[in-house]
C-alpha cells in the first residue's frame, strides 16, 4: 500500500522564477494539505485542498496556489520565488479533511538561489 | 493567533537517561498530535490525544494531554540512540478537519 508520494525529492531555482511540486495522496484517501517546513523549524499549513477545492488557507500570499486532480493527486505552484522560499514542502493526505490519520510524504526540498 | 511553543528546542543527552518535552499554548486544542521526524523524511505520527488529562504509553514513551487542553508532554524513559530525532506537537481545531498548528520542535540527540 503506497504511501504519499512527493516528486521532486530536490530541486533548484532561481528567484524570480516559477515551481510547481507535486503529491500523490495515499491510497483511500480524498484530502491533501500542503505544508511548509523551514530549516530547523515545525511545518507550518500552506492550504488544504477536498473534492478539488481549496478548502482553507494558511497565511501565505497569493504566489501561493494550488490544484487537486479528480484522482485526489494535487499541485502546489509557487510563483516569483524568493530566496525565504527556500524550504521542504510536505504534502500530507487524510481522509474527509480530517487531520487525523494524518500521513506525510518525504517532502520535497526546494533551494532557491 | 494559535501557537505552540515546545520546550527545550535541543535535547543531547546519553544513553539510558530519562527526558520530557512540554508543548504549550494559551489557546486550548481539541486535540494534540505528536509526531518524530528523521532528516530527509516527513514527520510520522506517534500518538494523537483528545481528553484532558489523558495518558497514553507507546512502549518507552508516555504522552499527557493537560486538563485543559492547552499543554502536552513527551516521557522518554531510558533514552536510546535510535530514539535520535525531531519531535513536533501539533493541535488540531474544533470539528476535527483542517489545518495543524505545528510547535517548532525539539531536536533529540541520543549519544550511545
Amino acid at each position: 500500500d503506497a504511501g504519499v508520494t512527493q516528486s521532486p525529492t530536490h530541486l533548484i531555482k532561481t528567484r524570480g522564477q516559477q515551481v510547481t511540486l507535486r503529491c500523490s495522496p495515499k491510497s483511500g484517501h480524498d484530502t491533501v494539505s500542503w505544508y511548509q517546513q523551514a530549516l530547523g523549524q515545525g511545518p507550518q499549513f500552506i492550504f488544504q485542498y477536498y473534492e478539488e477545492e481549496e478548502r482553507q488557507r494558511g497565511n501565505f500570499p497569493d504566489r501561493f496556489s494550488g490544484h487537486q486532480f479528480p484522482n485526489y493527486s494535487s499541485e502546489l505552484n509557487v510563483n516569483a520565488l524568493l530566496l525565504g522560499d527556500s524550504a521542504l514542502y510536505l504534502c500530507a493526505s487524510t481522509l474527509g479533511q480530517r487531520f487525523y490519520g494524518y500521513t506525510f510524504g518525504s517532502g520535497t526540498r526546494l533551494t532557491v538561489v | 493567533t494559535q501557537l505552540l511553543e515546545q520546550s527545550p528546542q535541543f535535547l543531547s543527552i546519553q544513553e539510558g537517561e530519562n527526558l520530557t518535552v512540554y508543548c504549550n499554548s494559551s489557546s486550548v486544542f481539541s486535540s494534540l498530535q505528536w509526531y518524530r521526524q528523521e532528516p530527509g523524511e516527513g514527520p510520522v505520527l506517534l500518538v494523537t490525544v483528545v481528553t484532558g488529562g489523558e495518558v497514553k504509553k507507546l512502549k518507552r514513551l508516555t504522552f499527557q494531554f493537560g486538563d485543559a487542553r492547552k499543554d502536552s508532554s513527551l516521557h522518554i524513559t531510558a533514552a536510546q540512540p535510535g530514539d535520535t530525532g525531531l519531535y513536533l506537537c501539533a493541535g488540531g481545531g474544533s470539528g476535527n478537519t483542517g489545518k495543524l498548528i505545528f510547535g517548532q520542535g525539539t531536536t533529540l540527540q541520543v549519544k550511545p
